[in-house]
């Protein structure tokens, strides 16, 4: 069974940069699939964040691009989330997510979430 | 991107069937089959219910049905039932190679 589990620290300074991983126990991130970022800030919607596939190749929501960056550790089979100059809008319960793709898109599979608050 | 556009909140009775819309753009739902639909009770993690439109993943009941035209994607619950009770979010794959998410509908059972 493909179980995703989301860490980091539940609260940032403004201006610092957000920190998260995730562990993925089940399947192995370099045999396939792509690799997501998801957030929820508290009583709203979920906001795509981006992804990274088995092979490495990354793709950002256009609205955080600048400040995105996504990245793989296949010997320890987990990936990484850096947001940079956060503010409290930022704040939200961050999930990772295993995203089926090839002729298909969508997410089977979903960490529990973390939540991260911005706040000095 | 703007978000893909759902009704905020749907409501039924016991048994009775509810409809939720979610309608993109010509570059998302109007260009591709990769729609998806999550169901989401309070504090707990999104649930796929429905991907590719219209097809259901193993164990999930054959009340809830998807279908699209043009931009609008639909979910359908029938028979409902008190623990459909949650929040339904559409998401589509992008032109652009991203993803959209729809803005969340409260589904209540009366």
């Amino acid at each position: 069974q493909v179980q995703l589990q989301e860490s980091g620290p539940g609260l940032v300074k403004p201006s610092e940069t957000l920190s998260l991983t995730c562990a993925v126990s089940g399947y192995s991130i370099s045999s396939g699939y792509y690799w997501d970022w998801i957030r929820q800030p508290p009583g709203k919607g979920l906001e795509w964040i981006g992804s990274i596939s088995h092979s490495g190749s990354t793709y950002y929501n256009p609205s955080l691009k600048s400040r995105v960056t996504i990245s793989v550790d296949t010997s320890n089979n987990q990936f990484s989330l850096k947001l940079s100059s956060v503010t409290a809008a930022d704040t939200a319960v961050y999930y990772c997510a295993r995203r089926t793709t090839v002729t298909t898109e969508y997410f089977h599979y979903w960490g529990q979430g973390t939540l991260v608050t911005v706040s000095s | 991107q703007s978000a893909l556009t759902q009704p905020a909140s749907v409501s039924g009775s016991p048994g009775q069937s509810i409809t939720i819309s979610c309608t993109g753009t010509s570059t998302d739902i109007g260009v591709y089959d990769y729609v998806s639909w999550y169901q989401q009770h309070p504090g707990k993690a999104p649930k796929l219910m429905i991907y590719d439109v219209s097809n259901r993943p193993s164990g999930v009941s054959n009340r809830f049905s998807g279908s699209k035209s043009g931009n609008t994607a639909s979910l359908t619950i029938s028979g409902l039932q008190a623990e459909d009770e949650a929040d339904y979010f559409c998401s589509s794959y992008t032109s652009t190679s991203t993803v959209l998410f729809g803005g969340g509908t409260k589904l209540t059972v009366l």
